[in-house]
């Protein structure tokens, strides 16, 4: 099946610095998408991007989908970032499943 | 709160024990889906039902058990569990079945003991 790897796996920042999360798949997808989950486990889903570029406010991400990649940039970065950032991925074979990568914790020190 | 309510948020029981977990939304979504999260491990997809149908069933253990009456509501019935078990215990919601517009609840930690 689809392999889903993102890097780095922990990341600590100054208030302030700016960052670029990645993640790389093995296969085709259909549907790609960047989660984050705050300290006290909440999801929420920040980017339904399988190809192109997307941006909210200080968070923008770019999917190359013909180079397997995914990257996810954080601008100007507050405390209120840190937590753990997921790629998922979706392919034609099983549109309904999410394949989840292992994520990025992100600490960020005021 | 993100419009998915689960409860309890925290649930600690014994091997022998029987309980459910519950998931509610109010968002008009039609799919609702059960995960689950391991220290280390990426988050795995345990059951998904649109419009109350199961149409989803990643070989959990019969020792998981789901429950879907309504389309806003979704429950996970437990029993028999290992300490293996012990994780968080994620509920979703999306508009359709096209796998995007994900709404988590906040989660259920579960401790086996």
């Amino acid at each position: 099946g689809i392999q889903v790897e993102q890097s780095p796996p922990d990341l600590i920042l100054q208030e302030g610095a700016n960052s670029t999360l990645r993640c790389n798949f093995s296969d085709s997808v259909n549907n790609l998408q960047w989660f984050h989950q705050n300290p006290w486990g909440q999801l929420i889903n920040l980017f339904y991007i399988p190809s192109g570029t997307k941006q909210n406010g200080r968070l923008s991400a770019t999917t190359v989908a013909t180079e397997r990649y995914s990257l996810l940039y954080i601008s100007s970065s507050q405390t209120t970032d840190s937590g753990v950032y997921f790629c998922a991925v979706s392919y034609a074979g099983n549109n309904r499943k999410l394949i989840w990568g292992l994520g990025t914790s992100l600490a960020v020190n005021p | 709160e993100t419009g998915v309510t689960q409860t309890p948020r925290h649930l600690v029981m014994g091997m022998t024990n029987k309980k459910s977990l519950k998931c509610e939304q109010h968002l008009g979504h039609n799919a609702m889906y059960w995960y689950k999260q391991s220290a280390k491990k990426p988050l795995e997809l345990m059951f998904v039902y649109s419009l109350e149908e199961r149409v989803e069933n990643n070989s959990v253990p019969s020792r998981f058990s789901p429950e879907c009456p309504n389309s806003s509501h979704l429950f996970l019935h437990l029993h028999t569990l290992q300490p293996e078990d012990s994780a968080l215990y994620l509920c979703a919601s999306t508009p359709g079945t096209g796998n995007y517009g994900y709404t988590f609840g906040s989660g259920t930690r579960l401790t086996v003991v």
